[in-house]
């Protein structure tokens, strides 16, 4: 399996930049995806192939990366992104990373 | 626009089989992908497998010897069996178009595997 591994929660002003990161075991070429998700809710797709972005998703979100190291950015963080952030890889054998649930301070 | 519906029942007893439908609105399932996604306690989210355009399949190798995904064109709807269930199958079970990534999910089905 095509280990995809997050940090666990990050914390972040309003109005700040904030990049979170997801590493892969093993090249994924741009095959990355990102979901954010809310409690109750299912997952909505953000960013595909580390660096489009979904229709009707803000601009304030972008994807970057390629090969096994990935990264979503927000910026600006509003209050409304609090939530997990997930990422996602279909070059092998799909796979997600664990989340990283993003606070406001 | 593209909408999805599981549906089927909450509660499955162990050793039982868990059969799911994806209801598929404004969009041909004879057009790309179809998948079916898991969730557990904790935020483990699990690709379970695809059904494509065509409709063939491709499963999770943890689960291939238990998986089961077929579909109905007719009806523009598609199926999950998951045979000899145990209760580390509860979860909630949603189904997904793939487009580059999952682009369109259904609401989920919060799944108890409980005797």
């Amino acid at each position: 399996d095509t280990v995809l591994t997050q940090s666990p929660a990050l914390a972040v002003s309003p109005g700040e930049r904030v990049s979170i990161s997801c590493r892969a075991s093993e090249g994924v070429h741009s095959f990355l995806h990102w979901y954010q998700q809310n409690p109750g809710q299912q997952p909505k797709l953000l960013i595909y192939k580390a660096s489009n972005l979904a229709s009707g998703v803000p601009a304030r979100f972008s994807g970057s990366g390629s090969g096994t190291d990935f990264t979503l950015t927000i910026d600006p963080v509003e209050a409304d992104d609090t939530a997990t952030y997930f990422c996602h890889q279909t070059w092998n054998d799909p796979t997600f990373g664990g989340g990283t649930k993003l606070e406001l301070k | 626009e593209v909408q999805l519906q599981e549906s089927g029942p909450g509660l499955v007893k162990p050793s039982q089989s868990l059969s799911l439908t994806c209801s598929v609105t404004g969009y041909s399932i004879t057009s790309n992908y179809w998948g079916w996604i898991r969730t557990f306690p904790g935020n483990k989210m699990e690709w379970m497998g695809y059904i494509s355009y065509s409709g063939s399949t491709a499963y999770n190798p943890s689960l291939k010897s238990r998986i089961s995904i077929t579909r109905d064109t007719s009806k523009n709807q598609f199926f999950l069996q998951l045979n000899s269930v145990t209760t580390e199958d509860t979860g909630t079970y949603y189904c997904a178009r793939k487009l580059g990534g999952f682009d369109y999910w259904g609401q989920g089905v919060m799944v108890t595997v409980s005797s």
